[in-house]
């Protein structure tokens, strides 16, 4: 059963601290993506990357970088968590062909203290 | 920019048919999908119309496309229980692999 996997499904980190959220997708997709979501504000598109090493800046990248060293693989990295980055994460994958419609991951919900 | 709108609520009795609408502002949609979230749990593609289909059934799931109008419905006939859940209306253009999405819609059934 092809899909995404993130990493962990609950995280709880100290303000201050550098958090990585891992993403891996077995299906030899393309594109990857992390989004946030919040109650009342819906998805909100982080970073995105259409290759390996190529990265994107999404709608509200402040706060976060990526890292895509392998086709499979996308980290999203809080440089220094703080409490407003508290949120469920969620990691997406696509082709480039086709319909391109996105495989989810499950989520992780991040919990900033 | 491109927007995908679409009402927060829907309360529909247990047997009844949902219809949950969306309106979207691209033209140039080629792609337009319905997305299922269950509680605590990411996003499960349920269906995708392409934008040359004004209709496409799938089971309980019918989806309704009027491009002239930028409309689009999902209809679940006889709503269930395990139909709780929040949807989300998304489009894409043919010239990116970027999705936008609605802000879904909390379907909730009553007995």
């Amino acid at each position: 059963d092809v899909k995404v996997t993130q990493s962990s499904r609950y995280l709880v980190k100290r303000t201050g601290e550098k958090v990585f959220l891992e993403c891996v997708q077995d299906m030899d997709h393309e594109n990857m993506f992390w989004y946030r979501q919040d109650p009342g504000l819906g998805l909100r598109l982080i970073y995105f990357s259409y290759d390996v090493k190529m990265k994107e800046k999404g709608d509200i990248p402040e706060g976060y970088s990526v890292s895509r060293e392998k086709k499979e693989r996308f980290s999203l990295i809080l440089e220094s968590a703080s409490t407003n980055q508290t949120s469920m994460y969620l990691c997406a994958s696509s082709l480039s062909t086709g319909h391109g419609g996105y495989t989810f991951g499950s989520g992780t919900r991040l919990t900033v203290v | 920019g491109e927007d995908v709108e679409q009402s927060l609520f829907l309360s529909v009795r247990e047997g009844d048919s949902s219809v949950i609408n969306c309106t979207y502002t691209d033209s140039s949609s080629t792609y337009l999908y319905w997305y299922k979230q269950e509680p605590g749990a990411g996003l499960q593609l349920l269906t995708y119309i392409f934008s040359n289909m004004d209709m496409k059934q799938d089971q309980r799931l019918t989806v309704l496309l009027n491009k002239k109008d930028k409309h689009l419905s999902l209809r679940i006939a006889d709503t269930q229980t395990g139909d709780s859940a929040i949807y989300f209306c998304a489009e894409k253009d043919s010239s990116a692999s970027k999705i936008i999405f609605g802000s879904g819609t909390r379907l909730s059934i009553r007995p």
